[in-house]
């Protein structure tokens, strides 16, 4: 099955820890990102790449930190700089970036304790 | 600038009534493209529907019927019929597709608008 894979699903981390997001995609998609949300709230994004060894800051990019080493994956690191970092996190890939569809992962749900 | 509203936060309905989830937006662009997607409880987003400027039909998939309007810059969403699983977050976004060398057009999603179907 072709799909996009977050882990961990819960990620609880205590302050001024550094933290990984995993994201991984099979449906050889150039395009991924990373959106945060917030109860309430759209999402917001964060960063985006649009083909391997290429990312760009999104909107709220400060805090966060991307790679992408391999087309499938795309890691988010959240670091001790960001002041805020307890939301959800989602993870998507298109084919195309911009105009076509996004598909997205399961999400994971970060808590600073 | 990019502007997706959607004014009802939260919707209450019981099964089998009919339902519209309103989306309006702003953009300068003459070229670009509108998407709603659904949010379940699990939280994954779930790809509805893509619609692009230029294309102005009406479309209906099963229960679910969209409806463009470029004169009121709106594109909204009917569920007939509703049923408990509609039960969801539903986002409006929209992508400007802009000039061909500009490279990356994100995608800006409105705050959603949150529809409780109860039996």
């Amino acid at each position: 099955d072709g799909g996009i894979t977050q882990s961990p699903k819960y990620l609880f981390r205590k302050e001024g820890q550094n933290v990984t997001l995993s994201c991984e995609q099979n449906l050889n998609h150039d395009a991924m990102y990373w959106y945060r949300q917030d109860p309430g709230q759209g999402l917001r994004l964060i960063y985006y790449s649009q083909i391997v060894n290429d990312f760009q800051k999104g909107d709220i990019a400060e805090g966060y930190s991307v790679s992408r080493e391999k087309k499938e994956s795309f890691p988010l690191t959240v670091t001790s700089a960001q002041k805020n970092p307890t939301a959800f996190y989602l993870c998507a890939s298109s084919r195309l970036a911009g105009v076509d569809e996004q598909f997205f992962g399961p999400g994971t749900r970060l808590t600073v304790l | 600038a990019q502007k997706v509203t959607q004014a009802q936060t939260e919707i209450s309905v019981v099964e089998k009534e009919d339902v519209t989830l309103d989306c309006v937006y702003e953009t300068r662009d003459t070229t670009y493209y509108l998407f709603w997607y659904k949010q379940p409880p699990s939280g994954e987003l779930v790809f509805l529907i893509r619609r692009n400027s230029f294309d102005e039909q009406n479309e209906i998939s099963g229960r679910y019927s969209w409806n463009f309007q470029k004169s009121t810059s709106s594109f909204n969403f009917t569920i007939t019929a509703s049923q408990v699983v509609d039960s969801a977050v539903y986002f409006c976004a929209l992508s400007e597709a802009g000039a061909m060398n500009t490279g990356f057009q994100k995608l800006v999603f409105g705050t959603g608008t949150r529809l409780l179907v109860s039996p």
